[in-house]
């Protein structure tokens, strides 16, 4: 079993639409917790970080960190074409060299 | 202004060569980490560092090796290049922390063996 499982997608929505990204982890010791976008040939761009539980909001982008379920969201609000990539959850411990561990990645496409 | 940087940006080379794939970054950070990455596919972690004179294998298992003589310049060296090798190398650096979030990736290192 991976520690990080995400749907890759894709995932096909019109312009507007709420989009939901998920990831799920099996790592207790996670404690940080990251959203990155990648544009095609592009390396991951960072867009949210979250430190332990809680949301995190950052314009139309919301991250949701549940610890209890070991559940991680990331909620797109008025989506537009040019939100159309790879989105990557990620998360580290404070253990180990802060390695972190990045989920599959979910394409989405935003369909204007 | 702060950046990373990876040279070449693209490399093809026949097989058997030695090589060596430049990581730089500007932000005086200590964690450093290579990752492989495949066409749409994901991240995969082969080398990481967490300071000078300290390099880590990552999960995938990998015939390259890593140095971390500087902070800010962490190097990967195929020995003898194989078409398996061909893929798309990316480096990364962070400063975790509470308060701090900084975390940035180079633009990556296209490598296709012959």
């Amino acid at each position: 079993q991976k520690e990080v499982e995400q749907d890759p997608g894709p995932l096909s929505v019109p312009e507007g639409a709420i989009v939901s990204l998920n990831c799920t982890y099996s790592n207790s010791a996670f404690q940080y917790f990251m959203w990155y976008r990648q544009y095609s040939r592009k390396g991951p761009e960072l867009l949210m970080y979250t430190y332990s539980s809680g949301n995190k909001e950052d314009g139309r982008f919301t991250a949701q960190v549940d610890k209890s379920s070991k559940y991680i969201s990331l909620f797109i609000r008025d989506s537009q074409p040019s939100d159309s990539a790879t989105y990557l959850c990620a998360m580290s411990a404070d253990t180990g060299g802060f390695k972190t561990i990045f989920g599959a990645g979910t394409r989405l496409f935003v369909k204007a | 202004e702060a950046d990373i940087y990876q040279t070449p940006r693209y490399l093809v080379i026949g097989t058997g060569k030695k090589i060596t794939l430049e990581c730089s970054q500007t932000m005086g950070h200590d964690k450093m980490y290579w990752y492989q990455q495949d066409p749409g596919m994901e991240l995969h972690l082969i080398h990481y560092s967490y300071g000078v004179n300290s390099t880590e294998k990552g999960d995938l298992s990998s015939e390259s090796t890593v140095s971390r003589i500087r902070t800010e310049h962490f190097p990967l060296t195929l020995e003898s290049a194989r078409p398996s090798h061909t893929s798309q190398y990316l480096c990364a650096s962070l400063a975790f922390g509470r308060g701090d979030n900084e975390q940035f990736f180079g633009p990556g290192t296209r490598l296709t063996v012959l």
